[in-house]
């Protein structure tokens, strides 16, 4: 079964530096890869997507995310961060093989420091 | 921009309690999907739903658990005998080629 790795429960960055957010999924062929956003207490937005083709995904709010088949990775990164992207981020894969449930990592804190 | 809808948006029920947690899709899809997430947990997923039957569901969707599109629109999440651990948020979605579009949750908080 496929399973999501998010090494960092939290990270801190200061507004305006650059964030990467490390995402690893355990499967053996190319799974459907996403990154959602979560503000407390509400929903999940979808960040980007990752189906096939150009391994680098441009998303919403200014940030992509890099497949990189070789390490089972697919990272989320944002050259800027601002203090509304405060939030919860998980990573997401779905196997078809396995049905087409989406798989969530554990989630990761970022904190914006001012 | 359609959006899928949930309601109610916070539930409290006496254990035991049988509950329905109610979603509206987004009108042309055909996949429906439950997820919950424990206060602190990642997000899990409970259960599909395609073409009016469970296409697959998970170990936490047991025999308490039930799904149901009782119409055109709805599609429910029934818990007949609600448990102090099934205090959680409650996540629907709905997908269109792929793309899962999650509703903003029903949060549930069992006494």
């Amino acid at each position: 079964a496929q399973s999501v790795t998010q090494p960092d429960i939290h990270i801190t960055v200061s507004e305006g530096a650059s964030l990467e957010l490390r995402c690893n999924y355990s499967y053996g062929a190319t799974p459907y890869l996403f990154w959602y956003v979560q503000s407390p207490g509400q929903g999940l937005q979808l960040l980007l997507k990752y189906f096939s083709g150009d391994t680098l995904v441009q998303g919403i709010k200014g940030f992509e995310a890099e497949f990189k088949r070789s390490q089972s990775s697919f990272n989320l990164r944002k050259p800027s961060v601002h203090w509304s992207d405060a939030a919860e981020y998980f990573c997401a894969v779905v196997a078809m093989e396995y049905g087409n449930k989406l798989v969530f990592g554990a989630g990761t804190i970022l904190r914006v420091k001012s | 921009e359609p959006e899928v809808t949930q309601t109610p948006s916070h539930q409290v029920t006496q254990m035991g309690q049988e509950v329905i947690l109610r979603c509206v899709p987004i009108s042309n899809h055909l996949y429906f999907y439950w997820y919950r997430q424990i206060l602190g947990q990642k997000v899990e997923f409970l259960v599909s739903f395609y073409n009016n039957e469970i296409s697959e569901k998970s170990e936490i969707f047991d025999d308490q658990f039930s799904v149901e599109r009782p119409d055109g629109s709805n599609f429910t999440l029934k818990i007949r005998s609600t448990k102090l651990e099934d205090s959680a948020m409650y996540f629907c979605a709905s997908s269109w080629e792929g793309e899962q579009f999650f509703g903003p949750g029903t949060r549930l908080t069992v006494l």
